[in-house]
C-alpha cells in the first residue's frame, strides 16, 4: 500500500510554544490530507482537511488560528500547533488519499504531542 | 456517510480465524465497506474494501452479504500481531471525503 510519513513521532514541548508536525506521501501524490487527534481511549476525531494549492477546512469546533495548516505541494501538509496549551496533549494522525481508480486512504505513523 | 456497529471486544485464539462482523443496514448503493485496523499508538492500517464482492488480499478476507447490510472481516490464521482495534467505515467513493470513525472492536489473540 501506498506509504505516508510523519515528524517527528513524538515530542515534548513547554506550554506557550509552538510546534510543527509534517505529514508526508512517500510514493503518490496528495491533492487532499485529513488531519485528525486521538485522546486516549477514544477514536480518532477528524480536525481538518487539507487541500493543496488552497485554504483548509477546519471541522466544527476546531480553531483555525490554533491549528495552522499548511498545503504547499502535493505530497507535504503541515499542521502547527500554535500556543500549544497541556490540553493540546494528544496523538495526531495524518492521512492522504490515494486518486484513481477507488481512492483509498493511507495513514501517518501518527505523532504524540506532550505539552508541559 | 452510514453508520456502522461492530461488537466492542473480541477474543480469538492465536493460528484460529478471527471474524469480525460490522452491520451496516442504512448503506446506500456507492458506498463502500472499508476495513481499517489500529495497533496500539500507531497510525491506523488499511486493511481491505469492498462495494459489493467478497474481497480478498494477503491481509484478509471480506464478505459482504447480498443485500450489503452487513459484512464479516476474516483473518484467516489470527497472530499475536494482529491483536489492535479493528474499525469498519462505510463511505462514498468520490470527491475528498474524510473518513468517519466510530469506536471499533477490540480484537484480543489469545496466545
Amino acid at each position: 500500500g501506498a506509504v505516508v510519513s510523519q515528524h517527528p513521532s513524538r515530542v515534548i514541548c513547554k506550554s506557550g510554544t509552538s510546534v510543527k508536525i509534517e505529514c508526508r506521501s512517500l510514493d503518490f501524490q496528495a491533492t487532499t490530507m485529513f488531519w485528525y487527534r486521538q485522546f486516549p481511549k477514544q477514536s480518532l476525531m477528524l480536525m481538518a482537511t487539507s487541500n493543496e494549492g488552497s485554504k483548509a477546512t477546519y471541522e466544527q469546533g476546531v480553531e483555525k488560528d490554533k491549528f495552522l495548516i499548511n498545503h504547499a505541494s502535493l505530497t507535504l501538509s503541515t499542521l502547527t500547533v500554535t500556543s500549544a496549551h497541556p490540553e493540546d496533549s494528544s496523538f495526531y494522525i495524518c492521512s492522504a488519499r490515494t486518486s484513481g481508480g477507488v481512492e483509498t486512504q493511507y495513514f501517518g505513523p501518527g505523532t504524540r504531542l506532550l505539552v508541559l | 456517510d452510514a453508520k456502522t456497529t461492530q461488537p466492542p471486544s473480541m477474543d480469538c485464539a492465536e493460528g484460529r480465524a478471527a471474524n469480525l462482523p460490522c452491520n451496516h443496514s442504512t448503506i446506500s448503493g456507492n458506498e463502500y465497506v472499508y476495513w481499517y485496523r489500529q495497533i496500539h499508538s500507531q497510525g491506523p492500517q488499511y486493511i481491505i474494501h469492498g462495494l459489493k464482492n467478497n474481497e480478498t488480499n494477503e491481509m484478509a478476507s471480506l464478505i459482504i452479504t447480498e443485500d450489503r447490510k452487513s459484512s464479516t472481516l476474516i483473518l484467516p490464521h489470527a497472530t499475536l500481531r494482529d491483536t489492535a482495534v479493528y474499525y469498519c467505515i462505510v463511505s462514498m467513493d468520490t470527491g475528498r471525503r474524510a473518513l468517519t470513525f466510530g469506536s471499533g472492536t477490540r480484537l484480543q489473540v489469545q496466545p
